[in-house]
């Protein structure tokens, strides 16, 4: 069964830093999401994208955060300068298609530790 | 923010009996519900939705049922097995186009053998 894929599953890296959180989405799937869940907090929408362009982004989306889909295949999250609050674990999802029926399907995750 | 609520953290059942886990929403421009199920160290499962034109959809063993008067809406988990021990998150879709799905705190449900 199709799945979506996250890289690294662990990131640990120093305030100030740039990360970038990679993802391979569903193959046919056409719409892409990042939502992170601080620990013991809610899980938080950050950025859909679709028709290779950002289509809503949240609060927290800052321009410190950056997304790309550089080839046919991976959507990458960038922090180009990282804070404590950062960490997080940091959930890609894709969905085929939007309207009535739009389930997004998640990869496992990426736990960003930032020290 | 607390426009979707889930306000039990933890529900134990025994195996073979009925689970409910439920989910308060405020934001009336809600149209979609989602539930998903997590287990440790893996991301969010996609489980079952509702449409806010519907009061119940099922599927197999999972049932979600949609108040929309009380901004209520339910999963029963029937019969419960110790497979189904994860977080439950409820999640919620607006009408806008970009459909980013608003979360629960979840709720950590242990099916006991």
């Amino acid at each position: 069964e199709p799945e979506v894929t996250q890289t690294p599953s662990h990131q640990v890296t120093q305030m100030g830093q740039e990360v970038i959180l990679r993802c391979v989405p569903i193959s046919n799937h056409l719409y892409f999401y990042w939502y992170r869940q601080i620990l013991g907090q809610k899980v938080e929408f950050l950025v859909s994208f679709y028709n290779n362009e950002i289509s809503e982004k949240s609060e927290i989306f800052d321009d410190q955060f950056s997304v790309e889909r550089p080839d046919g295949s991976n959507f990458t999250l960038k922090i180009r300068s990282t804070k404590l609050e950062d960490s997080a674990m940091y959930f890609c999802a894709s969905s085929p298609r939007e309207g009535f029926g739009n389930e997004q399907f998640f990869g496992p995750g990426t736990r960003l530790t930032v020290l | 923010d607390q426009q979707v609520k889930q306000n039990s953290p933890s529900l134990s059942v025994q195996e073979g009996r009925i689970s409910i886990l439920n989910c308060d929403y405020t934001n009336s421009m809600f149209d979609y519900f989602l539930w998903y199920k997590k287990y440790p160290a893996e991301g969010p499962t996609f489980l079952i939705s509702i449409s806010s034109i519907k009061d119940k959809n099922e599927d197999g063993r999972f049932t979600v049922f949609l108040n929309k008067s009380a901004k209520h809406l339910s999963l029963h988990i029937v019969p419960s097995q110790p497979g189904d021990s994860a977080v439950y998150f409820c999640a919620a879709s607006d009408a806008g186009n970009n459909r980013k799905l608003i979360w629960g705190l979840g709720t950590s449900l242990a099916v006991n053998p």
